[in-house]
């Protein structure tokens, strides 16, 4: 199947510092990925669809001008924490794919982001 | 809104028994539903994708089945191994959405 990567895998940040994460379709062009945020023991939330040459949509409840995405190329897509809080310490899970309804959706492996 | 709700929350087995695990939709106005493993603190293996107009979807012990019109769907793995150990996630699919998870089975199969 197509293949997605994340980088960073893992990162340790300060509190009030900015993180960036990519989010790459390796072998297949993407015009909409997702990123969702799962916290301990819990199941994948959506934070936002990132749609390339355009803005992205923010779930509700999701801050749109902490979480900066960008989808600038047809294979990448960043996600930007602003001014990073522990509380937004959680794992980061982007997805690709899926833009017919009928396709699979590929995902990522994640990056855990701890902020101390 | 859809909503997917998987039971049971966690399940405990021994070596070789056949389980089952569930998974419902509220909304069955879906494309597609994928059954995925999490093992801890990893991400996302894709077991199996199943469209709407399909039944069924098997891939070695693994076999999904899918009800759209009851929005039930059934993973069913054979003869289980400590290695199936792991979270099993259910996720329903609408045409140019974000996947929508149900909140995931933990598997604990002992030796």
């Amino acid at each position: 199947g197509a293949v997605v990567s994340q980088h960073p895998s893992r990162v340790i940040c300060k509190s009030g510092t900015s993180v960036k994460i990519e989010c790459r379709s390796l072998d297949f062009q993407a015009t909409t990925m997702f990123w969702y945020r799962q916290f301990p023991k819990q199941s994948l939330m959506l934070m936002a669809t990132s749609n390339e040459g355009s803005k992205a949509t923010y779930e509700q409840g999701v801050e749109k001008d902490k979480f900066l995405i960008n989808h600038a190329s047809l294979t990448l897509s960043t996600l930007t924490v602003t001014s990073a809080h522990p509380e937004d310490s959680s794992f980061y899970i982007c997805s690709a794919g899926g833009e017919t309804g009928f396709d699979e959706q590929y995902f990522g492996p994640g990056t855990r982001l701890t902020v101390t | 809104k859809q909503e997917v709700t998987q039971i049971p929350a966690a399940l405990s087995v021994p070596e070789g028994e056949n389980l089952v695990l569930n998974c419902s939709f509220t909304d069955s106005a879906i494309y597609n539903l994928q059954w995925f493993r999490q093992d801890p603190g990893k991400g996302l293996t894709s077991l199996l994708l199943i469209q709407s107009s399909q039944r069924e979807q098997t891939s070695g012990r693994l076999n999904a089945s899918l009800d759209k019109s009851s929005g039930r769907s059934t993973l069913y793995i054979a003869a289980s191994q400590p290695g199936d150990s792991a979270t099993y996630l259910c996720a329903v699919g609408q045409a140019g959405t974000a996947l929508i998870f149900g909140k995931g089975t933990t598997l604990s199969v002992s030796s």
